[in-house]
């Protein structure tokens, strides 16, 4: 049984680019959640995708936008990247939007 | 004041001991709590979630929560180096029929073979 996937595992960018972050989750689930989380930090919640709709945003800039797919599966975009986006960009499905959560092994994305 | 505050730690106990891990959260509608433990350079790894007051026990792991005083902990018994990690407490801020996690910044927890 798959679990959530995450892709790419590490990307290297510079400043002012645009990124494409991608998720499958785990079989059986249809929510998925995106995270940034900084090194020595908790996640920060970025957005939750339920039926193709971004349900909630934490406080992210607009820069950060996400999409979801009739399969479930959903990408994080960011445009005109900050040496501040620097992070462990986490993906983690659910069954329903309320079930536990379960994390991918993540993207470490890197900013020069 | 942090909506979920952890002490950072690290936290250091010897194999075999109890490791006892808290958390307090600043919304009182906060409904579903749960436990995370994530190894230096991985992802977060789901151990521990509860609803309810009281006590929920899987294996080694006991989570208790206190929604009348905001506080949620985690109790590891019989404690082993693979034990050693950075906890996380999360909190499920309900919003319509979305559900936001909003996460401490973890303890560091090392257990001493």
């Amino acid at each position: 049984d798959a679990g959530v996937t995450q892709s790419p595992t590490h990307l290297i960018k510079t400043r002012g680019q645009q990124v494409t972050l991608r998720c499958s989750p785990k079989s059986g689930h249809d929510t998925v959640s995106w995270y940034q989380q900084a090194l020595g930090q908790g996640p920060q919640f970025i957005f939750q995708y339920y039926e193709e709709e971004e349900r909630q945003r934490g406080n992210f800039p607009d820069r950060f936008s996400g999409h979801q797919f009739p399969n479930y599966s959903s990408e994080l975009n960011v445009n005109a990247l900050l040496l501040g986006d620097s992070a462990l960009y986490l993906c983690a499905s659910s069954s329903t939007p309320s079930q536990p959560q379960h994390f991918g092994d993540g993207t470490r994305l890197s900013i020069l | 004041q942090k909506e979920v505050e952890q002490n950072s730690g690290p936290l250091s106990v010897p194999e075999g001991a109890i490791a006892s891990l808290n958390c307090t959260y600043s919304d009182r509608g906060s409904q579903s709590f749960f436990w995370y433990r994530q190894y230096s350079g991985k992802s977060p790894e789901l151990i521990m979630f509860i609803y309810s007051n009281g006590d929920k026990e899987d294996g080694r792991f006991t989570a208790q929560l206190n929604k009348a005083s905001q506080y949620v902990s985690l109790l590891i018994r019989d404690s082993q180096p693979s034990d050693s990690a950075t906890y996380l407490c999360a909190v499920n801020l309900a919003s319509g029929s979305a559900r936001q996690l909003t996460f401490g910044s973890g303890t560091q927890l090392t257990v001493l073979p």
